[in-house]
């Protein structure tokens, strides 16, 4: 079946601009997460769903950043005003149920550059 | 905290050598443990994962790696490199039970030389 898709897969926009990331993730996965990676780094937890429901925000790098899921299935994560230091490879990873040890399916990532 | 260390940024090696990426993790108690590896363009792949029993665990693409509880590791090993491996490797751990997160390491870049 298909795997978790991700777009755009890439995305240039000028500094003080909002995006938005699109993720798709396996049909029936319950669980979704969002990584960022900034070059030559791992990756950074953003925030996961269980379901439409983001219980933590916590890892959320500031309040320009937000995320949704709807219908179990599409969520997008936002970023407003977005800051030369968002510039990374937004991941997106999905698994059958929440939680170790469910495996997480990545996709391909979203690679912004803020000018 | 949980942290995840591969001391080595980038490693070379010769296509047909042995091959040991290195993973350290600081943690409490035993994590469960993976190995990711991701090419250009792609998204991460696991490779292999440790849960509980046996400590060498054995991968996809000929991967293996060994946990050493008192050593707090978990090298991923390859007898014999194909150029096709080259790629950047993570390490990541996560916690039993827990909703949150995988934690990740740095990364190491592999480079396989013909």
């Amino acid at each position: 079946g298909a795997g978790v898709s991700q777009s755009p897969s890439n995305k240039v926009t000028e500094k003080g601009k909002d995006v938005e990331l699109r993720c798709d993730p396996i049909s029936g996965h319950t669980a979704l997460y969002w990584y960022r990676q900034r070059l030559g780094q791992g990756l950074e937890f953003l925030i996961y769903f269980q379901g439409n429901s983001a219980p933590d925000k916590s890892g959320l790098p500031s309040d320009r950043f937000s995320a949704e899921r709807t219908g179990e299935s599409v969520s997008t994560l936002t970023i407003q005003r977005t800051q030369q230091e968002d510039s990374a490879v937004y991941l997106c990873a999905s698994s059958e149920a929440l939680g170790v040890p469910y495996e997480q399916y990545f996709g391909p990532g979203t690679r912004l550059t803020v000018t | 905290a949980q942290s995840v260390t591969q001391p080595d940024i980038h490693i070379t090696v010769s296509e047909g050598a042995s091959l040991e990426l290195r993973c350290n993790y600081s943690y409490g108690a035993t994590p469960y443990l993976f190995w990711y590896v991701q090419s250009p363009g792609q998204g991460l792949q696991l490779l292999l994962k440790y849960f509980s029993g046996d400590t060498l665990v054995q991968g996809i693409k000929g991967f293996e790696a060994e946990f050493k509880r008192s050593q707090s590791s978990f090298n991923l090993r390859k007898p014999s490199v194909h150029w096709s491996d080259a790629a950047e490797y993570f390490c990541a751990v996560g916690l039993s039970g827990s909703a949150r997160q995988l934690t990740f390491g740095s990364g190491t870049q592999l480079t396989v030389l013909p």
